[in-house]
């Protein structure tokens, strides 16, 4: 099946830095999508990418669709503490009957 | 407000016994979703369901079971035949097959004592 290669794993920052994760697959989706998940609770849903080479921000955070259509990338400018959290990279293909193959996350901490 | 409610959100199961996890939406989504979460790990599907009265298995389904009776609701069964149940467990649901985001539940946590 279909893997997606999300990294880096982890990642320790200072209250203010940029934040930038990627995914990265051997095949191509029609979908990427980028989730937050909170300790404890369900993932929701951060910014949802359709189109080749779209670039799309939400507040300081700006994903964009690999031109490839293999790969995405999510950017988060000046980081606060309430940034913490796990990162979810999501693809979705239309023959897969809509499934979406998940990242293995990137898991954030923010230094106050 | 519409949503996709899981309970309870802390179970505890002897080992033997047979557990069902409650996943209630009622967004009118088509279809719905199980996902199991190991700590560090990423999200592994369990089953899916499309449509009513029908699901197809996931990547780790084995000790699992589904039924979806009914639009708004898609209970998971956790098996005696499941060998390492605990863990973290995310129902999710979206419109339709195909395209669209998903909308997941907080969560149910399971764990085997």
């Amino acid at each position: 099946g279909q893997q997606l290669n999300q990294s880096p794993q982890s990642m320790f920052i200072q209250e203010g830095e940029d934040v930038s994760m990627n995914c990265t697959s051997s095949s191509i989706f029609n979908t990427w999508l980028w989730y937050k998940q909170d300790p404890g609770e369900g993932p929701v849903l951060l910014i949802a990418l359709y189109k080749a080479g779209e670039l799309t921000s939400n507040g300081r955070l700006t994903a964009q669709f690999g031109i490839t259509r293999k790969d995405s990338f999510l950017n988060i400018s000046a980081s606060i503490p309430s940034d913490v959290g796990i990162y979810f990279c999501a693809g979705q293909l239309y023959t897969n009957a809509g499934k979406s193959t998940f990242g293995d996350g990137t898991t954030l901490t923010v230094k106050p | 407000d519409g949503g996709i409610t899981q309970s309870p959100k802390y179970l505890f199961r002897k080992e033997g016994q047979n557990v069902t996890l409650s996943c209630e939406q009622n967004l009118n989504h088509d279809a719905m979703y199980w996902y199991r979460q190991d700590p560090g790990q990423g999200l592994r599907l369990i089953y899916y369901s499309q449509i009513v009265n029908d699901f197809q298995k996931g990547d780790i389904a084995e000790g699992y079971s589904v039924s979806r009776e009914k639009k708004e609701s898609f209970p998971l069964t956790v098996t005696s035949a499941q060998k390492n149940p605990t863990a973290f467990y995310l129902c999710a649901s979206s419109m339709s097959p195909g395209g669209y985001s998903y909308t997941f539940g907080s969560g149910t946590r399971l764990t085997v004592v």
